[in-house]
């Protein structure tokens, strides 16, 4: 079955420093897995997606994760954080086929960024 | 072009009532997906429509339902509403429904049962 899980719940970092949000998925074979994003009060942006192409995705704002086949990880990066990046961060494993298409989303990662 | 929009974004209502909520996607997608997000639960997929057809559910109770009509716009609704029910339930539009192919979300319909 595909799961993932996001191993801190709260992450707290100061402006421009680095950020590090950490999922590790499990799945039976190879999947697709997004980041998400959410702020207060609004829907679910799209971060980035991997598809089994480059192992390192590139997305919006500045975002980068890197599939880890061997380490089943897909942690989501950033260089330096901007006080905007606050917001909940949402690594999800998709299913697909047929009768079966849906997100299956971890349980969130709460960014705070320190001035 | 434009996004997903929900309607309407706020509702309040009382135990024992029913709720519809709607969903129109970006033009041209014909698959509409339904999540609740609550704090303990997080996201859960309700349920997807493609072409006015239920293609998939999630595991939610009979009372929650859901329709798409011929213009892709989908409803939800929800009867016997109970305490629990209280969430932010999201729509997501895509072409075809491949999650591989993007999902776009709404910003939501947040409902309180009182």
């Amino acid at each position: 079955a595909q799961s993932v899980t996001q191993l801190d719940s709260h992450v707290s970092v100061s402006e421009g420093t680095p950020v590090l949000l950490r999922c590790n998925y499990s799945s039976s074979y190879s999947p697709s897995l997004f980041w998400y994003v959410q702020h207060p009060n609004k829907g679910l942006q799209l971060l980035l997606k991997y598809t089994s192409a480059a192992t390192l995705v590139k997305g919006i704002n500045g975002f980068e994760a890197e599939f880890k086949k061997s380490e089943t990880s897909f942690h989501l990066t950033k260089p330096s954080a901007h006080m905007s990046d606050a917001a909940e961060y949402f690594c999800v494993v998709s299913l697909y086929g047929g009768a079966t298409n849906k997100l299956i989303f971890g349980t969130g990662t709460l960014l705070a960024v320190q001035p | 072009k434009a996004g997903v929009t929900q309607t309407p974004r706020y509702l309040i209502k009382t135990r024992g009532q029913q709720v519809t909520l709607s969903c129109s996607p970006i033009s041209g997608h014909r698959s509409v997906s339904w999540y609740q997000q609550t704090p303990g639960q997080g996201l859960q997929f309700l349920f997807e429509y493609f072409s006015e057809t239920q293609r998939n559910k999630g595991n939610f109770p009979g009372r929650f339902s859901g329709r798409q009509f011929s213009n892709s716009r989908s409803e939800m609704n929800v009867s016997t509403l109970e305490l629990g029910d209280s969430a932010l339930y999201l729509c997501a539009s895509s072409l075809d429904g491949i999650p591989a192919y993007g999902y776009t979300f709404g910003s939501g319909t947040r409902l309180t049962v009182v």
